[in-house]
This record gives C-alpha cells, structure tokens and sequence, in this order.
C-alpha cells in the first residue's frame, strides 16, 4: 500500500521569507511524487512532479522541491513568499504499474502573513 | 484546451432526486476520475476510467453511477443520495498513453458543490 504523510496541519511564514511544506511517502519501489495547490472552492492545480532524475525539481509559480530518497521525503519550498501563496497544499504519491491510483496526503495550510 | 469544465457548479436535491454531473475535457487525456472532498480533506478517489471503460471502482455506493460516453466526457449519476453525501465532487483528467504509466499529473476541474437534503 501507498501513502503520504504531511506532518504539519499549517504552516504560518511572513511574506519575503523562504517557506517549506513537509511531505514524506511510503511506497512499493520507485515513487512518482507530486504536489498540488488548492485555493478556496476550487479544484487542485499541478505544481510539480517527481518522476526520475535530478532530486531537484523546479514547477509552477516558482515552487521546487526536493527528492530525498533516504528520508523519503519530498519537501516543497519557495525562496520567498507571497501572499498570494496562501493556500492547500496536498502531497501525493504514485507507483508504477497498470492503475492510474494517486494517494494524496491530508494537507498542509499555509498561510502567508503580509 | 487545456481546461477540465465541469456542471453544474453547485447543486441541492433531495434524497429521493436523480441528479447527473458532468465534466468535459478536450486535452486527448485517456484517463478520467471522480474524486470527493469533505471540507479540509483530501480529495478521495471514487473511480477511475481508462480509455473509456472502469478502471478502478474504490468501493463506491452503487447510489452512485459513473459513465464514460466517450473519451471527452465523463458523467456521474446521482440516485437516492443521503446528507452525508454532501461534498465537492472534482472530476479529473490525465494523459495516458501506455498500459501502466502513472506519473502524469492530473488535471482537475473547480468541481460540483453538492447539498444533499
């Protein structure tokens, strides 16, 4: 079984500050990692991915994250907040095979103070 | 095109009502889902289709009723729904081209706002 742990409900950082958002996985063999924003009544939209290759990966709206196959973790970071930025985060995992089947983490809250 | 649509955007009926949702997508995406969300939860995958045909069924209530009419659409149908039902249904997207390959992102429309009475 595959799944996501997002260790932190919410995450509070000042507007200029570089932010973090915890994600650390659990699967059978090579993961495909993912992140996904979610702002209000709205649906998901795709940030940036893991597949294979350079542990670091660079996605929308000036977000990376980092690929640590050691820690399993994935964490997502951006130099410097927005306000803007503020919004769900979701975490999710996939593993290869014949399903389309997505894990998501519960989410992490994060909250830009201007 | 690369936008998943989806209707009505918000919708209330009763538990004896039948209801349909809809999505659309023209992007040539081959893998379409239905996922529900609770508020401050993660979405949760209901079904899965794949090339048009159910690839995954998570254990749904049969109140519930997906079809796939063809590689652009996607409905579910709604029947004898209970309040704890009530929930955002986000319907999704993703290119699949190969037997197997799970590491394309999925594309996700704004959802159905759904109050069940």
């Amino acid at each position: 079984a595959q799944s996501v742990a997002q260790p932190e409900d919410q995450v509070n950082v000042a507007e200029g500050n570089p932010l973090t958002v915890k994600c650390t996985y659990s699967v059978s063999g090579n993961p495909y990692l993912f992140w996904y924003v979610q702002y209000p009544n709205r649906g998901l939209q795709f940030l940036l991915k893991y597949i294979t290759g350079d542990n670091l990966v660079k996605g929308s709206y000036g977000f990376e994250a980092e690929f640590n196959k050691s820690q399993t973790s994935f964490h997502l970071k951006k130099p410097s907040a927005l306000v803007s930025d503020s919004a769900l985060y979701f975490c999710a995992v996939s593993a290869p095979g014949g399903y389309q089947k997505v894990t998501f983490g519960i989410g992490t809250k994060l909250q830009v103070i201007p | 095109d690369t936008e998943v649509t989806q209707t009505p955007k918000h919708l209330v009926m009763g538990m004896t009502n039948k209801k349909s949702l809809k999505c659309e997508q023209h992007m040539g995406h081959r893998a379409m889902y239905w996922y529900k969300q609770k508020a401050k939860k993660p979405p949760e995958l209901m079904f899965v289709y794949s090339y048009e045909k159910l690839s995954i069924n998570e254990s749904v209530p049969s109140r519930f009723s997906p079809e796939c009419p063809n590689s652009s659409l996607l409905n579910l149908h709604l029947h004898a729904l209970q309040p704890e039902d009530s929930a955002l249904y986000l319907c999704a997207s993703s290119l699949k081209r190969v037997a197997g390959d799970s590491y394309n992102e999925q594309f996700f429309g704004p959802g159905t706002r759904l109050t069940v009475l």
